[in-house]
């Protein structure tokens, strides 16, 4: 069984200051992957950054890094420089890499709001 | 490239309407997905095709009926919907590599209202 946790249902962060999105998860896989989409008002779900579970440095994706603590089970993701279009809500997912294919879980998501 | 792209963005539909939902990648995926969304809701797995096989059903009424064509397409037929069908349908692919990262791409989604 897989569980996303993302305790944040809403975050304001001033425009060009940095932010942190949190997740935690459990998992019985003993390899598995950390994703965080972003879904504008728009609706479409865009990729932002991917996590391995035996990668040993932390992702990074220009403005974006993930925080990953294997042993507390986290995987953070920091927004730094904030941006107006960066308002949007935000998703943690894993996928186990021994469940079956296309069965990844999503948190609950959280509310980004920049502000100008 | 990493474009999904789902027809029609909106859809308006009766009770009785029969409709379809496309999706079309052509990024050499292998694996295609349909997820329902509820408004500040996480996505929910709908249907998983890999190799245009149907690998995954998620207990799905039998009023959503998924197709796949060709590897580069996905079809969603819909008849006879209730309103609480009502909702964003999102659809995703990707390369299926079991292990790997295998991350899925979504299109921007069809904001489906049955009324």
């Amino acid at each position: 069984a897989q569980k996303i946790t993302q305790t944040q249902p809403g975050m304001f962060v001033q425009e060009k200051e940095a932010v942190t999105l949190d997740c935690t998860y459990d998992t019985s896989d003993p390899s598995y992957g950390l994703f965080w989409y972003k879904q504008p008002s728009s609706g479409e779900m865009i990729f932002l950054i991917y996590q391995g579970s035996y990668d040993q440095q932390n992702a990074t994706e220009g403005r974006y890094s993930l925080n990953f603590q294997k042993a507390r089970k986290s995987a953070n993701l920091v927004i730094s420089a904030s941006q107006l279009g960066d308002s949007a809500m935000y998703f943690c997912a894993m996928r186990g890499f021994n469940t079956n294919a296309g069965k990844s879980t999503f948190g609950d998501g959280t509310t980004l709001t920049v502000k100008p | 490239d990493t474009e999904v792209t789902q027809t029609p963005k909106h859809l308006v539909m009766g009770m009785t309407n029969k409709k379809s939902l496309k999706c079309e990648q052509h990024m050499g995926h292998r694996a295609m997905y349909w997820y329902k969304q509820k408004a500040k809701k996480p996505p929910e797995l709908m249907f998983v095709y890999s190799y245009e096989k149907l690998s995954i059903n998620e207990s799905v009424p039998s009023r959503f009926s998924p197709e796949c064509p060709n590897s580069s397409l996905l079809n969603l037929h819909l008849h006879a919907l209730q309103p609480e069908d009502s909702a964003l349908y999102l659809c995703a692919s990707s390369q299926e590599d079991r292990g790997r990262a295998d991350i899925q791409y979504f299109g921007a989604g069809t904001r489906l209202s049955v009324l």
